[in-house]
């Protein structure tokens, strides 16, 4: 167990629709990770928080938006939901703003119907 | 810009045999580099990195890498393989890039099957 912890584990929902995605960090940790598994494009980083700001940005679409809160969790917005969507959606988190080793959550998986 | 080729999407080896799962890499600056380990339906987990230093690094569940700069490589090894290995592995690269920001870049995977 790495002490990051993501829900929901799974959600089904349909084209079209909005969810959101939640990940409380380890304790003490102040960096989120986001980033996406899915069988074509491989496990993808999309986007890093800090104490409440964005860090960096990687292959995130537009219809994505990420926010970390005052207690340090952070919540991933996917709108306008595609098919391609589909994917598992995983959270990690480390102590410092610029960390390579990062702990990850078990993941939230996402079907787009 | 970095990138990772992990060689062969699936390996299959003998309980007890050795386990070789390639990976190569490239980037402009010196890398960081590491592998995880997925067991099913689990998130990843840090099996070892490799940052300054010893070129061999050991990880945990007997699992180690050896960083070959010549050859762009950080080829992850274990003797002897046990059941309990079966999972999928990434190897990943890390360099300071964009800011200080230290970004992951994971290659595609390589799901290890032990064979009884």
């Amino acid at each position: 167990d790495s002490g990051v912890t993501q829900t929901p584990k799974h959600l089904i929902t349909a084209t079209g629709q909005r969810v959101t995605l939640r990940c409380s960090p380890r304790s003490g940790d102040l960096s989120v990770y986001w980033y996406q598994q899915s069988l074509d494009q491989g496990l993808q980083f999309l986007i890093q928080y800090y104490n409440g700001e964005e860090r960096a940005k990687g292959n995130i679409l537009e219809r994505f938006s990420a926010q970390q809160f005052p207690d340090l969790h952070s919540e991933l917005n996917l709108s306008s939901l595609e098919l391609g969507d589909s994917a598992l959606y995983f959270c990690a988190s480390s102590v410092a703003a610029f960390s390579y080793e990062q702990y990850f959550g078990p993941g939230t998986r996402l079907t787009v119907t | 810009a970095q990138s990772v080729t992990q060689l062969g999407s699936h390996v299959s080896v003998s309980e007890g045999a050795l386990v070789l799962l390639r990976c190569n890499y490239s980037s402009s600056v010196p890398p960081y580099l590491f592998w995880y380990v997925q067991y099913p339906n689990q998130g990843l987990q840090l099996l070892l990195k490799y940052t300054t230093g010893a070129t061999l690094v050991k990880g945990i569940n007997g699992f180690e890498a050896e960083f070959k700069k010549s050859e762009t490589s950080f080829h992850l090894t274990k003797p002897s393989a046990h059941m309990s290995d079966a999972a999928e592995y990434f190897c990943a690269v890390s360099d300071k890039s964009g800011g200080s920001n230290y970004k992951l870049t994971f290659g595609k995977g390589t799901l290890l099957t032990v064979n009884p």
